[in-house]
């Protein structure tokens, strides 16, 4: 059974850093890309960014509203995901999904997460 | 920067044909994807590839693209398929974007 469970949200400071992780499993996690999409209380869907396959170089891309604040790493061994979040702002107040698109498969983002709630607060 | 279009909100009685627009600049060359979000829920598949249906997704669900404009349907409406949905594609950069989504209320 395919499954990603992000972790790591939480209550952060405005400038403040947190790093999520999105565990996967029921898959070769090594051959998908992993998105991450937030959500924001009451609104849509946002891409926030990506990090693709090892076959693909673990190329990055991020939204321009994260950019140089939000890194995207993975770590193949352990099947998981990271969002490095620096430099955080009261409008990333989200909850963030994690979730895949399995390299030459048409279906994308057929998996995600069930989300993890990120609030940035004084 | 690249920008997809939804109407905010479509409303349908059940049984009814309830039909989702998706507009883009860039959907004559590219691919639309639709998520179904219910409620305090995390977005589920429906369509991808413009009209093909995911294994589960009831055959209600139909998907089509034209020009510039993608459209997801739902023939027949129940009462379950009320939810936001939203489309995805990308654009000649490769920037992914999501749609703003649409509000479907079946009632």
């Amino acid at each position: 059974e395919v499954q990603l469970v992000e972790s790591g949200g939480g209550l952060v400071q405005p400038g403040g850093s947190l790093k999520l992780s999105c565990a996967a499993s029921g898959f070769t996690f090594s051959d998908s890309a992993i998105h991450w999409v937030r959500q924001a209380s009451g609104k849509g869907l946002e891409w926030v960014g990506r990090i693709r396959s090892k076959p693909s170089g673990h190329a990055t891309a991020y939204a321009a509203s994260v950019k140089a604040r939000f890194t995207i790493s993975r770590d193949d061994s352990k099947n998981t995901a990271f969002l490095q979040m620096n430099g955080l702002k009261t409008e990333d107040t989200a909850v963030y999904y994690c979730t895949r698109h399995l390299l030459g498969d048409d279906r994308v983002f057929d998996y995600w997460g069930q989300g993890t709630l990120v609030t940035v607060s004084s | 920067s690249y920008e997809l279009t939804q109407p905010p909100s479509v409303s349908v009685s059940p049984g009814q044909t309830a039909r989702i627009t998706c507009s883009g600049d860039a959907l004559p060359k590219k691919y639309a994807y639709w998520y179904q979000q219910k409620s305090d829920q995390a977005p589920v598949l429906v369509m991808y590839e413009d009209s093909k249906r995911p294994s589960g997704i009831p055959e209600r669900f139909s998907g089509s693209s034209s020009g510039t404009m993608a459209t997801l349907t739902i023939s027949g409406a129940q009462v379950e398929d009320e939810a936001d949905y939203y489309c995805y594609s990308t654009d000649s950069s490769g920037n992914p974007p999501f749609g703003g989504g649409t509000k479907l209320t079946v009632l």
